[in-house]
């Protein structure tokens, strides 16, 4: 079935450090989102990628899906303490639920 | 306003009694999903709604069951809780699959002891 691998499980950063996370899709990906959980929160959505080589910004946060739609990247800029949790994608091929990588938990150090 | 609601937040549960945990949504999506996450995990599907359609993983244990009696509210029942499903559980919600946002609930923490 589809796997969805995600890297690194953890990142360590210096606050004002720039932070990365890689998802690789065993399958095309009809679409890939991204989620941050809050350390004692639930999941809340990011962002949609849809479209080969689409790059999204959201103020310090870039997304980028790749032109196979097999991978996905997110980084953060200048990181701040605000932006610790861990963040997952999510990707699906087709009209099927989600399948969520395993998350990058990042903690940022003040 | 919440938009997808769990109740208890918190469920203490004994090994081998059976517990349920519901969810309810105010947003009328066609979709409904229950999720395990333990620690430092990611949520796994354990099973979802489309409508009245219910599609279960196929390695979710038979000890979980799931219930939409209508559109708004599912349940997830765990008919022998074991030490190994403590878990959060998590409560999504999408108006379809392809290219939709899930709504995830706030989670209900089960203990079991």
């Amino acid at each position: 079935g589809q796997q969805v691998m995600q890297i690194p499980q953890y990142q360590h950063v210096q606050e004002g450090e720039d932070f990365t996370t890689y998802c690789n899709s065993s399958t095309t990906l009809s679409n890939i989102q991204w989620y941050k959980q809050r350390p004692g929160g639930h999941p809340v959505f990011l962002i949609q990628l849809v479209k080969s080589g689409e790059v999204k910004k959201q103020k310090r946060l870039t997304f980028q899906f790749g032109e196979a739609k097999k991978n996905s990247s997110l980084h953060i800029t200048a990181t701040q303490t605000t932006d610790v949790g861990t963040y997952f994608c999510a990707g699906r091929s087709g009209n099927t639920p989600l399948v969520f990588g395993k998350g990058t938990r990042l903690s940022v150090i003040a | 306003d919440a938009m997808v609601i769990q109740n208890p937040r918190y469920q203490v549960t004994q090994f081998g009694k059976p517990v349920t945990l519901s969810c309810s949504q105010t947003l009328n999506h066609n979709v409904m999903y229950w999720y395990q996450q333990k620690s430092s995990q990611a949520p796994k599907l354990l099973f979802h709604y489309y409508d009245k359609d219910f599609n279960n993983e196929a390695d979710t244990p038979d000890n979980f069951q799931s219930r939409r009696p209508n559109t708004s509210f599912c349940f997830l029942d765990i008919r022998s809780p074991g030490l190994g499903d403590a878990a959060m559980y998590l409560c999504a919600t999408s108006r379809v699959y392809s290219g939709d946002t899930q709504y995830f609930g706030p989670g209900t923490r089960l203990t079991v002891l």
